[in-house]
């Protein structure tokens, strides 16, 4: 099964708006990623956390992480179309050294 | 552009085949992970290849193996291949075995018929 779940699975913004989503992972980690994918081909790395921070800035990126309620969130400013793609978040456990684990990600799509 | 690359970019093949996928890492880049995604899904860890050897697998059976060699170019080998095992195969590469950032290749399309 895979630890991390993005909330909500699919989110339609307009343009110039602000879209939130979040992820909920199970056991403790050494750091949460960030990751988007457009229209199913490789995944980009947008930004890392590790769990002693709690909220690290982007560009238009802002990713916060709150480990007592095991959940992160990804804000993405001003939206623009070029933003529609997949969000997914990866976290590595901190008992399982090196495998990283995505959730199912949410799907975004920015109106122009 | 990751400087990650893939190959083939699509492939079909018949249920009971053997493929193989490949990647070429980032220069300097001594760990491969490979994973499997699904439509609809997340991408799934199979493996990891750390100077030449398997650190690390995820929960895949054996007909799932891979290689990786000193150029920084690798492999993903599946046997007997499966109805189920028609999805994007993506590779990452990264600097360690440790959980830093990965750089994702574009990935292979497999559909097994």
């Amino acid at each position: 099964s895979q630890q991390g779940e993005e909330d909500p699975q699919a989110l339609s913004i307009q343009e110039g708006e602000n879209a939130t989503m979040n992820c909920s992972y199970k056991t403790s980690i050494n750091n949460l990623q960030w990751y988007r994918q457009n229209s199913g081909r490789g995944l980009v790395h947008l930004i890392l956390i590790r769990s002693n921070e709690r909220e690290k800035h982007s560009g238009r990126l802002r990713v916060t992480l709150d480990t007592s309620k095991k959940s992160s969130s990804l804000l993405i400013t001003a939206s623009r179309a070029a933003d529609t793609a997949s969000y997914f978040c990866a976290t590595d456990p901190s008992n399982t050294g090196n495998q990283f684990y995505f959730g199912t990600g949410t799907s975004l799509t920015v109106i122009p | 552009e990751t400087g990650v690359t893939q190959s083939p970019t699509h492939l079909i093949k018949t249920r009971g085949q053997q493929v193989t996928l490949r990647c070429s890492s980032q220069s300097g880049h001594n760990t491969v992970s490979w994973y499997q995604q699904a439509l609809g899904q997340g991408p799934q860890f199979i493996f990891q290849y750390y100077r030449e050897e398997e650190n690390g697998r995820g929960n895949f059976p054996p007909r799932f193996s891979g290689l990786q060699f000193p150029n920084y170019s690798s492999e993903l080998n599946v046997n007997a291949l499966e109805l189920d095992d028609s999805a994007l195969y993506l590779c990452a590469s990264s600097l360690t075995p440790s959980t830093d950032t990965q750089y994702f290749g574009p990935g292979t399309r497999l559909t097994v018929l």
